[in-house]
């Protein structure tokens, strides 16, 4: 039962250019997606979300774009920065829903000096 | 930054033990979150805690499972009986509204809990 899918296991870029990351999504009851990145021995930090009607939604580096109609919804991160290698987790949750969130497997992305 | 403690870091059990995770939530947040994490596979939704009552769990969170609120800063997930397959890491998380999506939850550290 996989309602979340990241099907990159790994994304390496370039520092400076633009990483995107990809998820794909069945439910489309789906309210609100979630990004969440992690390093190593820490939890999950918030980046960013985006509600289920809207199609955009930036913050600095960070902007998610999320299409209904192909369920599917990418982070970019632009510039790359070295300190952005880390595991990124994209989620989702049901309206009404307390902190059930559905988590997609995660990308783990290195950025390259 | 206010954040989410988790204690201990690292927890080995037997078997057959009851275990206790302790979490201090950031101190103005009202809604209690716990999470799992088996190593290789996605973060799983546990429960979550609101108002000193479970308000959402989730098919895994069963009667082996309880969580607690045992003062004004602690909350805390206690196994009774622990298996092999409860090895994991569990987070802890809080936010202080209901819709904690729109702002995200925070995220303790983690419990690596290790059955033996």
């Amino acid at each position: 039962d996989q309602q979340v899918k990241q099907n990159s296991p790994s994304l390496s870029v370039q520092e400076g250019r633009i990483s995107i990351l990809n998820c794909d999504y069945t439910n489309s009851m789906f309210d609100y997606f979630l990004w969440y990145k992690k390093y190593p021995a820490e939890g999950p930090t918030f980046l960013i979300s985006i509600s289920s009607i809207k199609d955009k939604n930036e913050d600095g580096r960070f902007t998610v774009f999320l299409n209904k109609s192909a369920k599917h919804l990418s982070l970019h991160i632009v510039p790359s920065q070295p300190g952005d290698s880390a595991v990124y987790f994209c989620a989702a949750i049901l309206g009404g829903s307390q902190g059930n969130l559905i988590f997609g497997k995660g990308t783990k992305l290195s950025v390259k000096p | 930054e206010p954040e989410v403690t988790q204690t201990p870091s690292h927890q080995v059990t037997q078997m057959g033990q009851e275990v206790i995770l302790r979490c201090v939530p950031i101190s103005n947040h009202l809604y209690f979150y716990w999470y799992r994490q088996i190593l290789g596979q996605k973060v799983e939704f546990l429960v979550s805690f609101y108002n000193n009552e479970i308000s959402e769990k989730s098919e895994i969170f069963d009667d082996q499972f309880s969580v607690e609120r045992p003062d004004g800063s602690n909350f805390t997930l206690k196994i009774r009986s622990t298996k092999l397959e409860d090895s994991a890491m569990y987070f802890c998380a809080s936010s202080n509204t209901g819709t904690g999506y729109y702002y995200g939850y925070t995220f303790g550290s983690g419990t690596r809990l290790t059955v033996v």
